[in-house]
């Protein structure tokens, strides 16, 4: 069973900032929430994760609530090439697997 | 680019054959975990192979099997294949079985059941 809900769509133009939203309530104090994103018929591709404190890479950045239910993922700039499927993920600290919901396709649009 | 990769990156088959499928994982990284991705759904969990054993299982039948060798690449091998089985299958290695441990994917391999 899914932990998490996500959008199943949303739009962004060029150049701005996109905000993925993501809501995983029942989320427990040894799980992480990681982001992934998929290009059409590619393998997933590792973006973020984080357990509390916010996180940066080059790629993105991930803001959790203080209470830990929901998060943003934020693209600073988004690229058509950033258009692609986002997944949101709680796992475990001692869970060997990734449980991948249905995502949000995320559209950049020039 | 995760460094992993897999082999064929396409195949068909018919109802009833045997395949294999191949994955190297990242240099360095000893746990190989397997995934198949259905039409218009998220990857769902095959088994995970850590330092050559089967460390967990998701819901497919035992016709679903796996093989982890000493380099730590792996193969995934699915017998009496039926239509279903038709989806994009992915490998996914990390440095260890844990959660804590960042799984990177490679391209996948698309399978096709006829």
């Amino acid at each position: 069973d899914a932990k998490t809900t996500q959008p199943p769509s949303m739009d962004c133009a060029e150049g701005r900032a996109a905000n993925l939203p993501c809501n995983h309530s029942t989320i427990s104090g040894n799980e992480y929430v990681y982001w992934y994103r998929q290009i059409h018929s590619q393998g997933p591709q590792y973006i973020i994760h984080g357990l509390k404190n916010n996180e940066t890479n080059e790629m993105a950045s991930l803001i959790i609530t203080e209470d830990r239910k929901s998060s943003t993922l934020i693209l600073p700039h988004a690229t058509l090439r950033d258009t692609a499927v986002y997944y949101c993920i709680v796992r475990a600290n001692n869970d060997y697997k990734l449980s991948f919901g249905a995502g949000t396709t995320v559209t950049v649009r020039a | 680019e995760t460094g992993v990769t897999q082999s064929p990156t396409h195949l068909i088959k018919t109802r009833g054959q045997q395949v294999t499928l191949r994955c190297s994982s990242q240099s360095g990284h000893n746990t190989v975990s397997w995934y198949q991705q259905a039409l218009g759904q998220g990857p769902q969990f095959i088994f995970q192979y850590y330092r050559e054993e089967e460390n967990g299982r998701g819901n497919f039948p035992p016709r679903f099997s796996g093989l982890q060798f000493p380099n730590y690449s792996s193969e995934l091998n699915v017998n009496a294949l039926e239509l279903d089985d038709s989806a994009l299958y992915l490998c996914a290695s990390s440095l260890g079985e844990i959660g804590t441990d960042t799984q990177y994917f490679g391209p996948g391999t698309r399978l096709t059941v006829l």
